[in-house]
């Protein structure tokens, strides 16, 4: 079983709020990332983080901001939800050395009223 | 950009049969593939690996076949059985450790008992 973990697991909220979608991973994996999926669409790579102080942005442009001060914590921040972010965020690890294994949490499905 | 795609979004097998799930990629740099496997609610979890000098992997009820040629993936699971009902997302990264995860569009498989 995979330790990695996301809170919260379900969140509604209102346009304008700030939130922090948490993200912590118990296995000492350097590499961690912040994926976000619609439903039944493909998982599109938002931030990437190769280890302590180092964030990068993905594929798909976001809003979004992480950091990552411990090996083990990588949070995700909207400063200002809008109605566009309502997705699901999915967090991943995985271990140096292996690219393709990546270990998800169970996501956190975000909604914006 | 480049991408990974599926060819069939919902595959419906008896339970028993032998399912194949079908993938193309278009990036001919990628030189390593994955299979994920998504139950609903759930984060993606990795089934089965190739890397771009092998064929062919096998797995407990699982098969990967790699045709660089045509830049085609498949998956094979034998004996399906109802517990294999998910999305499956292919997943392509070039074999370096500074490479990212590029995700297909998911195949939703039904088993019916």
């Amino acid at each position: 079983e995979a330790d990695i973990y996301q809170t919260p697991r379900y969140l509604v909220i209102g346009t304008g709020k700030k939130i922090t979608l948490e993200c912590s991973q118990t296995m000492g994996h350097d590499k961690m990332y912040w994926y976000q999926q619609d439903p039944g669409m493909e998982l599109h790579l938002i931030h990437y983080s190769y280890g302590v102080n180092s964030t990068e942005k993905g594929d798909l442009s976001s809003e979004s901001t992480v950091s990552r001060i411990r090996t083990e914590h990588f949070p995700l921040t909207l400063e200002s939800a809008r109605p566009s972010h309502t997705s699901q965020y999915l967090c991943a690890s995985s271990p140096t050395g292996r690219t393709g294994e990546l270990f998800f949490g169970e996501g956190s499905r975000l909604t914006v009223l | 950009g480049e991408s990974v795609g599926l060819h069939l979004p919902t595959l419906s097998v008896q339970e028993g049969d032998n399912s194949i799930i079908n993938c193309a990629y278009s990036n001919s740099a990628s030189d390593y593939f994955i299979w994920y496997k998504q139950e609903s609610g759930k984060g993606p979890q990795f089934i089965i690996d190739i890397r771009s000098n092998m064929d062919k992997r096998q797995g407990q009820r699982v098969t990967v076949l790699l045709n660089k040629t045509v830049k085609h993936l498949s998956l094979q699971i034998a004996a399906t059985q109802p517990g294999d009902s998910a999305v499956y997302f292919c997943a392509e990264t070039s074999n370096s450790g500074y490479s990212t995860l590029t995700f297909g569009k998911g195949t939703m498989l039904l088993v019916s008992p």
